[in-house]
């Protein structure tokens, strides 16, 4: 099966730097994604890795170590539309995604 | 980007009845959808992978006949929640994969509150 485990909450100012851990236990993996979601909205895809190493989108960018089974999402310049939760996922055989609980990052003025 | 839209956005129905939740892939073809079920505060748990052309594979623990899929076409899949209960209450969430795209990446519908009375 698969288990992944991130902060439930995080708390920060406008303009300050956010990292969201998340840490895996599967028995198949096929890359770490990570989503975001407003309250009331569905999931909406930030980023994926499949391989070590960084990826940059933008003000986000998401780091994957495959043998520490470990990944984090970093949110830079933090606006307050970026308060929501973020979840981590990882893929399986058939496409299939399992998401962890959820980190709630509020962001305040 | 790819859209996938969910009909209704929002459903109060009586407990007892059936309820059909539509998830269609706007501008692009998915032999494959997902639908899953978050709880208020909690993350999205994985119900059922629905395939076009074929049965739906349940994770386990979800009960294939209380939620019928049906994956008619390359751009359709229902999930219908048959003798609905209050417990049933919850964000159903659709998601769809690119035939055509980029393999990894799921694009989900915007989802569907589901409230019984």
């Amino acid at each position: 099966g698969q288990s992944l485990e991130q902060p439930s909450e995080v708390t920060a100012v406008e303009g300050a730097i956010v990292q969201i851990n998340c840490t895996y236990q599967t028995s198949g993996f096929y890359g770490l994604s990570w989503y975001q979601q407003h309250d009331g909205g569905a999931p909406t895809f930030l980023s994926y890795n499949a391989l070590d190493g960084l990826e940059e989108t933008g003000r986000f960018s998401s780091f994957l170590s495959r043998s520490d089974s470990y990944g984090y999402l970093l949110l830079q310049e933090l606006q307050m539309k970026d308060s929501a939760s973020y979840f981590c996922a990882v893929g399986a055989a058939g496409n299939k995604l399992t998401f962890g609980g959820g980190t709630r990052v509020l962001v305040k003025p | 980007g790819a859209v996938v839209s969910q009909h209704p956005s929002r459903v109060i129905c009586k407990s007892g009845t059936s309820v059909k939740i539509e998830c269609r892939s706007l501008d692009f073809q998915a032999t494959t959808m997902f639908w899953y079920r978050q709880f208020p505060k909690q993350s999205l748990m994985l119900m059922a992978t629905s395939n076009e052309g074929s049965k739906a594979t349940y994770e386990q623990g979800v009960e294939k006949d209380k939620f019928l899929i049906n994956h008619a076409s390359l751009t359709l899949s229902t999930l219908t929640v048959t003798s609905a209960h209050p417990e049933d209450s919850s964000f159903y969430i659709c998601s769809a994969r690119d035939a055509g795209g980029d393999q990894e990446t799921q694009y989900f519908g915007p989802g569907t509150r589901l409230l019984v009375l």
